[in-house]
């Protein structure tokens, strides 16, 4: 059973343009909400983190929203770039227990140019 | 400051053989885990170790090992390969149990 779901599977944006790649979750448990970014031939890079205590956090051009009712959160992607062409995951973990990561099954994102 | 090395890199096996990968955590960190990344099922949680001890294991079988040395560096065994176990295998290192995970490049397994 995903414990994480992710949504869409693939995404094309202009250069320019809001990328919106959405994660949802069951186990209330969690308490950590962590982005990664994959480019092919590396391993995942960590992107941006959220803990349920806020509704969004912000770094550059990058934004977790999080909905701890709806027991969803989303990646907003600013003014979106060719190089941010990449493969992004969402996770979420227990940092108090077990902690080990549950990834969504991933976005293929493309910027056009 | 060197990121998490996993070596080697690219790895071909036949099938029924063993194979062993090796992660060098970030300097400092002393959380190890192991992922196994494919395109049918994603990423996935193997094992975890912390201080030489394991901490969390995921649903694999028994086929699948690790063991931290006291200088954090880890390793991951694989005995008697099936041609399902071909993935790209994924080390995170963490300073703490409750800290953020960096992930090395990875080892790509093919069993043939």
């Amino acid at each position: 059973q995903q414990q994480v779901k992710q949504s869409p599977q693939s995404l094309i944006v202009q250069k320019g343009g809001i990328s919106i790649i959405n994660c949802a979750y069951e186990n209330t448990a969690f308490d950590y909400f962590p982005w990664y970014q994959q480019f092919p031939g590396k391993g995942p890079a960590l992107l941006i983190a959220i803990r349920p205590d806020v509704s969004e956090k912000k770094e550059g051009r990058f934004t977790i929203s999080f909905n701890k009712s709806a027991k969803q959160f989303s990646l907003h992607i600013m003014d979106s770039q060719p190089g941010d062409s990449a493969t992004y995951f969402c996770a979420a973990s227990i940092l108090s227990g077990a902690n080990n990561l549950f990834f969504g099954t991933g976005t293929r994102l493309t910027v056009i140019p | 400051k060197a990121g998490v090395t996993q070596t080697p890199r690219y790895l071909i096996k036949t099938r029924g053989q063993q194979v062993t990968l090796s992660c060098s955590p970030i300097s400092g960190h002393r959380s190890v885990s192991w992922y196994q990344q494919t395109p049918g099922q994603g990423l996935q949680f193997l094992f975890e170790y912390f201080s030489e001890t394991q901490r969390n294991k995921g649903n694999f079988p028994g086929r699948f090992s690790g063991r931290q040395f006291s200088n954090s560096r880890s390793e991951m065994n694989v005995s008697t390969l099936e041609l399902g176990d071909s993935a790209l295998y994924l080390c995170a290192s963490r300073r703490g149990m409750n800290t953020e995970a960096f992930f090395g490049q990875g080892t790509r397994l093919t069993v043939v």
